[in-house]
Protein backbone atom coordinates (compact mmCIF):
# COMPACT_ATOMS: atom_id res chain seq x y z
CA UNK A 1 0.00 0.00 0.00
CA UNK A 2 0.90 3.60 0.23
CA UNK A 3 2.28 4.71 3.21
CA UNK A 4 5.14 6.86 4.49
CA UNK A 5 5.18 6.42 8.40
CA UNK A 6 7.46 8.09 11.04
CA UNK A 7 9.00 6.20 13.86
CA UNK A 8 8.86 8.87 16.60
CA UNK A 9 5.59 11.15 16.65
CA UNK A 10 8.17 13.48 19.24
CA UNK A 11 11.70 14.36 19.75
CA UNK A 12 13.36 16.40 22.48
CA UNK A 13 16.93 17.21 22.50
CA UNK A 14 19.01 19.98 24.42
CA UNK A 15 20.75 22.69 22.19
CA UNK A 16 24.06 21.71 20.60
CA UNK A 17 23.27 18.05 20.42
CA UNK A 18 22.63 16.17 17.02
CA UNK A 19 19.08 15.32 15.96
CA UNK A 20 18.25 12.20 14.04
CA UNK A 21 14.63 11.71 12.39
CA UNK A 22 13.01 8.26 11.20
CA UNK A 23 10.62 7.53 8.41
CA UNK A 24 10.11 4.76 6.88
CA UNK A 25 7.96 4.25 3.91
CA UNK A 26 6.70 1.11 2.44
CA UNK A 27 6.60 1.83 -1.46
CA UNK A 28 9.28 0.23 -3.69
CA UNK A 29 8.73 2.34 -6.50
CA UNK A 30 9.22 5.69 -4.94
CA UNK A 31 11.93 7.19 -6.09
CA UNK A 32 12.14 10.76 -4.70
CA UNK A 33 12.10 12.02 -1.55
CA UNK A 34 11.97 15.02 0.39
CA UNK A 35 12.28 16.31 4.04
CA UNK A 36 10.27 19.18 4.81
CA UNK A 37 9.83 21.85 7.97
CA UNK A 38 6.84 23.03 9.48
CA UNK A 39 6.63 26.08 12.07
CA UNK A 40 3.51 26.79 13.41
CA UNK A 41 1.15 28.56 11.24
CA UNK A 42 3.23 28.27 8.25
CA UNK A 43 3.73 26.00 5.44
CA UNK A 44 6.31 23.33 4.53
CA UNK A 45 9.41 24.46 4.09
CA UNK A 46 11.75 22.17 1.99
CA UNK A 47 15.11 21.04 3.74
CA UNK A 48 16.59 18.48 1.68
CA UNK A 49 15.68 15.63 -0.97
CA UNK A 50 17.53 12.98 -1.97
CA UNK A 51 16.94 10.74 -5.07
CA UNK A 52 16.52 6.77 -5.14
CA UNK A 53 20.21 6.21 -6.84
CA UNK A 54 22.09 8.06 -3.68
CA UNK A 55 22.29 6.40 -0.45
CA UNK A 56 23.31 9.87 0.90
CA UNK A 57 22.99 13.71 0.60
CA UNK A 58 24.31 16.72 2.58
CA UNK A 59 23.18 19.79 2.87
CA UNK A 60 24.14 22.81 5.55
CA UNK A 61 23.71 21.13 8.95
CA UNK A 62 21.67 18.46 7.55
CA UNK A 63 22.25 14.95 6.02
CA UNK A 64 19.48 12.66 4.70
CA UNK A 65 20.51 9.05 4.31
CA UNK A 66 18.34 6.40 2.51
CA UNK A 67 18.18 2.69 2.80
CA UNK A 68 16.52 1.25 0.05
CA UNK A 69 17.04 -2.15 1.53
CA UNK A 70 15.25 -1.87 4.46
CA UNK A 71 13.22 1.65 2.83
CA UNK A 72 13.92 3.81 5.62
CA UNK A 73 14.85 7.70 5.55
CA UNK A 74 16.70 9.57 8.12
CA UNK A 75 17.10 13.42 8.78
CA UNK A 76 20.37 14.19 11.21
CA UNK A 77 20.67 17.20 12.33
CA UNK A 78 23.95 18.84 13.55
CA UNK A 79 24.37 20.76 16.22
CA UNK A 80 20.45 21.56 16.72
CA UNK A 81 19.14 25.24 17.58
CA UNK A 82 15.95 26.66 19.02
CA UNK A 83 15.24 27.79 15.52
CA UNK A 84 15.03 24.11 14.55
CA UNK A 85 12.14 23.37 16.77
CA UNK A 86 9.20 22.43 14.84
CA UNK A 87 7.33 19.50 12.92
CA UNK A 88 9.43 17.79 10.16
CA UNK A 89 7.66 15.74 7.62
CA UNK A 90 9.09 12.98 5.06
CA UNK A 91 7.23 12.87 1.71
CA UNK A 92 7.79 10.23 -0.88
CA UNK A 93 6.96 10.62 -4.62
CA UNK A 94 6.91 8.55 -7.45
CA UNK A 95 8.15 9.65 -10.46
CA UNK A 96 4.80 8.64 -13.25
CA UNK A 97 2.74 10.47 -10.33
CA UNK A 98 4.28 14.01 -11.36
CA UNK A 99 3.76 16.22 -8.36
CA UNK A 100 1.96 13.71 -6.04
CA UNK A 101 4.28 13.48 -2.63
CA UNK A 102 3.26 10.54 0.28
CA UNK A 103 3.19 12.22 3.96
CA UNK A 104 4.49 10.85 6.71
CA UNK A 105 2.58 11.92 9.58
CA UNK A 106 5.53 14.23 10.95
CA UNK A 107 7.66 14.55 14.33
CA UNK A 108 7.68 17.56 16.64
CA UNK A 109 11.51 18.09 17.13
CA UNK A 110 11.48 20.07 20.40
CA UNK A 111 15.01 21.53 21.53
CA UNK A 112 15.70 23.06 24.70
CA UNK A 113 18.26 25.57 25.24
CA UNK B 1 12.81 35.64 -6.93
CA UNK B 2 8.80 35.24 -5.01
CA UNK B 3 8.05 32.07 -3.38
CA UNK B 4 4.48 29.83 -3.72
CA UNK B 5 1.94 32.78 -3.12
CA UNK B 6 -1.86 31.33 -1.42
CA UNK B 7 -4.82 33.87 -1.50
CA UNK B 8 -7.01 34.32 0.86
CA UNK B 9 -4.33 33.50 3.84
CA UNK B 10 -7.61 33.21 6.13
CA UNK B 11 -11.59 32.74 5.92
CA UNK B 12 -14.67 31.51 7.56
CA UNK B 13 -17.44 30.14 5.35
CA UNK B 14 -20.74 28.67 6.81
CA UNK B 15 -21.88 25.32 5.88
CA UNK B 16 -23.12 24.72 2.28
CA UNK B 17 -21.64 27.70 0.66
CA UNK B 18 -18.29 27.23 -1.81
CA UNK B 19 -15.08 28.80 -1.44
CA UNK B 20 -12.59 29.30 -4.12
CA UNK B 21 -8.78 29.34 -3.41
CA UNK B 22 -5.87 31.27 -5.23
CA UNK B 23 -2.11 29.81 -5.83
CA UNK B 24 0.54 31.77 -7.73
CA UNK B 25 3.42 29.41 -8.25
CA UNK B 26 7.06 30.21 -8.43
CA UNK B 27 7.75 32.18 -11.51
CA UNK B 28 9.07 29.34 -14.31
CA UNK B 29 7.09 26.47 -12.40
CA UNK B 30 4.40 24.42 -14.55
CA UNK B 31 3.12 22.43 -12.01
CA UNK B 32 0.68 23.06 -9.64
CA UNK B 33 -0.31 20.67 -6.56
CA UNK B 34 -3.13 21.00 -4.00
CA UNK B 35 -3.11 19.14 -0.49
CA UNK B 36 -5.34 19.29 2.42
CA UNK B 37 -3.81 19.90 5.97
CA UNK B 38 -5.91 18.16 9.30
CA UNK B 39 -4.76 17.67 12.51
CA UNK B 40 -6.42 14.03 11.91
CA UNK B 41 -5.60 13.09 8.24
CA UNK B 42 -2.20 14.91 8.08
CA UNK B 43 -0.93 16.35 4.78
CA UNK B 44 -3.22 14.55 1.62
CA UNK B 45 -3.04 14.77 -1.96
CA UNK B 46 -5.86 16.62 -3.42
CA UNK B 47 -4.91 16.88 -6.90
CA UNK B 48 -1.82 18.29 -9.41
CA UNK B 49 -2.56 20.87 -12.97
CA UNK B 50 0.43 20.66 -15.42
CA UNK B 51 -0.22 23.04 -18.31
CA UNK B 52 -3.37 23.73 -17.36
CA UNK B 53 -4.24 19.77 -17.32
CA UNK B 54 -5.19 17.44 -14.75
CA UNK B 55 -2.13 15.57 -14.00
CA UNK B 56 -3.11 13.68 -11.33
CA UNK B 57 -5.93 13.51 -8.66
CA UNK B 58 -6.04 11.65 -5.10
CA UNK B 59 -9.21 10.53 -3.11
CA UNK B 60 -11.34 13.37 -2.36
CA UNK B 61 -14.84 13.97 -3.30
CA UNK B 62 -15.75 15.27 -6.35
CA UNK B 63 -17.03 18.87 -4.45
CA UNK B 64 -13.15 19.82 -4.74
CA UNK B 65 -11.96 20.87 -7.96
CA UNK B 66 -9.51 22.76 -9.50
CA UNK B 67 -7.95 24.56 -12.13
CA UNK B 68 -4.99 25.78 -13.91
CA UNK B 69 -4.78 29.27 -15.85
CA UNK B 70 -2.32 29.81 -18.84
CA UNK B 71 -0.29 31.38 -16.45
CA UNK B 72 0.35 28.53 -14.45
CA UNK B 73 -1.64 30.07 -11.77
CA UNK B 74 -4.42 27.58 -10.16
CA UNK B 75 -7.35 27.80 -8.08
CA UNK B 76 -8.97 24.94 -6.12
CA UNK B 77 -13.17 25.39 -5.55
CA UNK B 78 -14.57 23.43 -2.68
CA UNK B 79 -18.46 23.30 -2.80
CA UNK B 80 -21.59 22.16 -0.18
CA UNK B 81 -19.19 23.27 2.49
CA UNK B 82 -18.83 20.32 5.42
CA UNK B 83 -17.56 20.99 8.73
CA UNK B 84 -14.95 18.30 8.23
CA UNK B 85 -13.19 20.36 5.00
CA UNK B 86 -12.12 22.86 7.71
CA UNK B 87 -8.36 22.54 7.22
CA UNK B 88 -4.69 24.26 6.00
CA UNK B 89 -5.25 24.41 2.12
CA UNK B 90 -1.50 24.15 0.63
CA UNK B 91 -0.57 24.88 -3.00
CA UNK B 92 2.55 23.45 -3.89
CA UNK B 93 4.70 24.20 -7.10
CA UNK B 94 7.98 22.84 -9.18
CA UNK B 95 9.52 23.44 -12.50
CA UNK B 96 8.87 20.09 -13.87
CA UNK B 97 8.55 16.43 -12.93
CA UNK B 98 12.40 16.30 -12.09
CA UNK B 99 12.18 18.99 -9.32
CA UNK B 100 12.30 20.39 -5.81
CA UNK B 101 8.44 21.09 -4.63
CA UNK B 102 7.85 23.90 -3.23
CA UNK B 103 4.87 25.21 -0.48
CA UNK B 104 2.96 28.02 0.21
CA UNK B 105 1.80 29.56 3.75
CA UNK B 106 -1.40 28.00 2.73
CA UNK B 107 -4.80 29.02 3.13
CA UNK B 108 -7.06 28.36 6.55
CA UNK B 109 -10.45 27.54 5.65
CA UNK B 110 -12.70 27.20 8.59
CA UNK B 111 -16.10 26.23 7.76
CA UNK B 112 -18.75 26.85 10.51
Amino acid sequence: GESVGLHLPTLSVQEGDNSIINCAYSNSASDYFIWYKQESGKGPQFIIDIRSNMDKRQGQRVTVLLNKTVKHLSLQIAATQPGDSAVYFCAENIYNQGGKLIFGQGTELSVKP
Amino acid sequence: KAGVTQTPRYLIKTRGQQVTLSCSPISGHRSVSWYQQTPGQGLQFLFEYFSETQRNKGNFPGRFSGRQFSNSRSEMNVSTLELGDSALYLCASRRDTMNTIYFGEGSWLTVV
